[in-house]
């Protein structure tokens, strides 16, 4: 079953730190998201990604995230300068065929 | 935007039924529904797409009434794996992927 693998799977990061989330997506797939979930509350949308550029993003996507997709198959989360409240599951999502897979998340924790 | 999950929180035995409801304020495209276990990512269930239908597998059934903009998922005869967080999803007026998901309904199934 195809899947989409997300690295690191944690990462303890100090605040202010410079940090970069790592997605694999299905291969096929054209549509790539990112969601957040802080610890006990809902997935929230942060951006979609469609032919190499943002289609859509949330407030919460605010100058401090940007994404990228660098070689063709990874697609990056960056967080220029991380704060506290940036500590959440960030899943990486990929879409085709009104199908939407996650993956596995990374647990970011910014001390 | 966001869509208001009713319950917020079930408890049955096993082989009770449940129902969770998901309501918009928008008109939809499509709705996803999502298990979540703690600590792990979104299962994904099904999807409904606009036009109502009603899908399932299993014992696990979910309806969409497009004209109420809300969906209902049916658990029958639950069994203890279905224990987790139910998560709607919700596609706002066209075929994106991006999703804004409810606040999720906890369902906890003892024996």
């Amino acid at each position: 079953e195809p899947e989409v693998t997300q690295t690191p799977s944690h990462q303890v990061t100090q605040m202010g730190q410079e940090v970069i989330l790592r997605c694999v997506p299905i291969s096929n797939h054209l549509y790539f998201y990112w969601y957040r979930q802080i610890l006990g509350q809902k997935v929230e949308f942060l951006v979609s990604f469609y032919n190499n550029e943002i289609s859509e993003k949330s407030e919460i996507f605010d100058d401090q995230f940007s994404v990228e997709r660098p070689d063709g198959s990874n697609f990056t989360l960056k967080i220029r300068s991380t704060k506290l409240e940036d500590s959440a599951m960030y899943f990486c999502a990929t879409y085709m065929n009104t199908e939407a897979f996650f993956g596995q998340g990374t647990r970011l924790t910014v001390v | 935007q966001q869509p208001v999950q009713s319950p917020q929180a079930v408890i049955l035995r096993e082989g009770e039924d449940a129902v969770i409801n998901c309501s918009s304020s928008k008109a939809l495209y499509s709705v996803h529904w999502y298990r979540q276990k703690h600590g792990e990512a979104p299962v994904f269930l099904m999807i409904l797409l606009k036009g109502g239908e009603q899908k399932g597998h299993d014992k696990i059934s979910a309806s969409f009434n497009e004209k109420k903009q809300q969906s209902s998922l049916y658990l029958t005869a639950s069994q203890l794996s279905y224990s987790g967080t139910y998560f709607c999803g919700t596609e706002v007026g066209v075929n994106t992927g991006k999703l804004i998901f409810g606040q999720g309904t906890t369902l906890q199934v003892k024996p």
